[in-house]
């Protein structure tokens, strides 16, 4: 059964202050591993997908980044309209109509403060 | 180019109900999904289309729930009779085609609340 483990589950940081999130998995045969962003009130937003050990995404002040067990997400520099909640799914290979799924971790919730 | 439309955005009903969710998919886009959010489990998967034809409802809790795609656009998730425990956020997500690793976009929900 594909597994997403991520943490710290919530993170308060001052305006300017760089961090990481992790997003620890397990998974058959990874397909695909995502990034979403999810305001309140509001549905998931795309951010990146990577799909293979050593590869690296960035998105000005994001960047993801994936080994074979787990991906993060570096936030350089945040500003309070990075405060969000932070969602990792994978996507595992299959036969059929199983390959689609994607398995979500529960979140990091980032807060920014001025 | 318009997201994934999701209506009501809020519904309030007395248990026992018929519940009606309506999503509308983005344009082009041929695989559909639908979701349930909630504190205690995070984001699961309850069904999944693709052009048109429902492929997987194994996540779908119990008969009472039911969901459908009357043309290649737009779908409907209904609860008969619905229960406290139905409460949460329902997402419907769209993507172009599930066999290339196509991102899913996320409409912003409809949060369900069974009195």
């Amino acid at each position: 059964e594909d597994q997403v483990t991520q943490s710290p589950e919530a993170l308060r940081l001052q305006e300017g202050e760089s961090s990481s999130l992790n997003c620890s998995y397990t998974v058959s045969g990874l397909r695909g591993l995502f990034w979403y962003r999810q305001d309140p009130g509001k549905g998931p937003e795309f951010l990146f997908t990577l799909y293979s050990a050593g590869e690296e995404k960035e998105k000005e002040r994001l960047k993801a980044t994936l080994t074979k067990k787990e991906s993060f997400l570096h936030i350089t520099a945040p500003k309070p309209e990075d405060s969000a909640t932070y969602l990792c799914a994978v996507q595992a290979w299959g036969s059929g109509a199983g390959s689609y799924q994607l398995t979500f971790g529960k979140g990091t919730k980032l807060s920014v403060i001025p | 180019d318009a997201g994934v439309i999701q209506s009501p955005r809020h519904e309030v009903t007395e248990m026992g109900q018929e519940v009606t969710l309506r999503c509308k998919l983005i344009s082009g886009h041929n695989s559909l999904f639908w979701y349930r959010q909630t504190m205690m489990r995070g984001l699961e998967l309850l069904i999944y289309f693709n052009n048109n034809v429902p492929i997987d409802d194994s996540g779908m809790p119990e008969d009472r729930f039911s969901a459908k795609m009357p043309n290649a656009s737009f779908s409907t998730l209904k609860i008969q009779p619905s229960e406290p425990r139905d409460s949460a956020v329902y997402f419907c997500a769209s993507s172009l085609d599930d066999r290339d690793q196509q991102p899913q976009h996320f409409g912003d929900g409809t949060r369900l609340s069974i009195l």
